[in-house]
């Protein structure tokens, strides 16, 4: 299974935006780079995912460097609802199983 | 609207003793899942389920089953429950299986 490394933790300010950055170095060409998010004491969230473009949707957007070696999620106002722990998963789509391989993630503090 | 909800919200019980998690989702989605979070906050794949192939982590023993009665329900059944197992267990769907993942809120098993 392809990994994901990400910080343990980040801080950034209320209204300001956010860069959560993701390395995945062994990544394949049939991985998409998916992305979860979990607020405290709840189930965790989908936010975005990609193959290799860019992606932006009403929660976030996705950068994907040219090589996919690694990517950012951008979150471009962030809240203090936005405080969760973020996963960076990789699904590789020949896989049958096609089951998401969660890390520890990155836990996003956001300061008022 | 409760997509995926899950029943109970917490289930404290004794050691030896079988227990039951409930599942539902109201979005029509073919695949259901299963996951277990332990107290490091790793998520685990316990169990995918798409029409009707089951599809079973190796590391889980065999004393957790998965049984779907239908494709809106697939419920989480535990024989002789050990200290270990004090988890919270996430239900999730999805409308294919390399669709996102839609989670409940969680069962927190305390297990004693």
């Amino acid at each position: 299974d392809a990994k994901t490394t990400q910080p343990n933790s980040m801080e950034s300010n209320e209204e300001e935006p956010v860069h959560l950055p993701c390395n995945h170095s062994t990544i394949s060409g049939t991985d998409y780079i998916h992305w979860y998010r979990q607020l405290p004491s709840q189930g965790p969230e989908y936010v975005i995912h990609g193959l290799t473009s860019n992606v932006n949707n009403r929660m976030a957007s996705l950068a994907i460097a040219e090589d996919r070696k690694s990517s950012t999620l951008i979150l471009h106002r962030a809240t203090l609802r936005d405080a969760a722990v973020y996963y960076c998963i990789l699904r590789d789509v020949e896989d049958s199983n096609y089951q998401l391989i969660w890390g520890a993630g990155t836990k996003l503090i956001i300061k008022p | 609207d409760t997509a995926v909800s899950q029943t109970p919200k917490y289930l404290v019980t004794q050691m030896g003793n079988d227990k039951s998690i409930k599942c539902e989702q109201n979005l029509g989605h073919d695949t259901m899942y299963w996951y277990k979070q332990d107290s490091k906050k790793f998520l685990k794949i316990m169990f995918s389920y798409n029409n009707k192939e089951l599809i079973i982590n190796e590391t889980v023993p065999n004393r957790f089953s998965p049984k779907s009665p239908d494709k809106a329900h697939l419920n989480l059944h535990i024989n002789s429950l050990e200290l270990g197992d004090s988890a919270v267990y996430f239900c999730a769907s999805s409308p294919e299986y390399y669709n996102e993942q839609f989670f409940g809120p969680g069962t927190r098993l305390t297990v004693l």
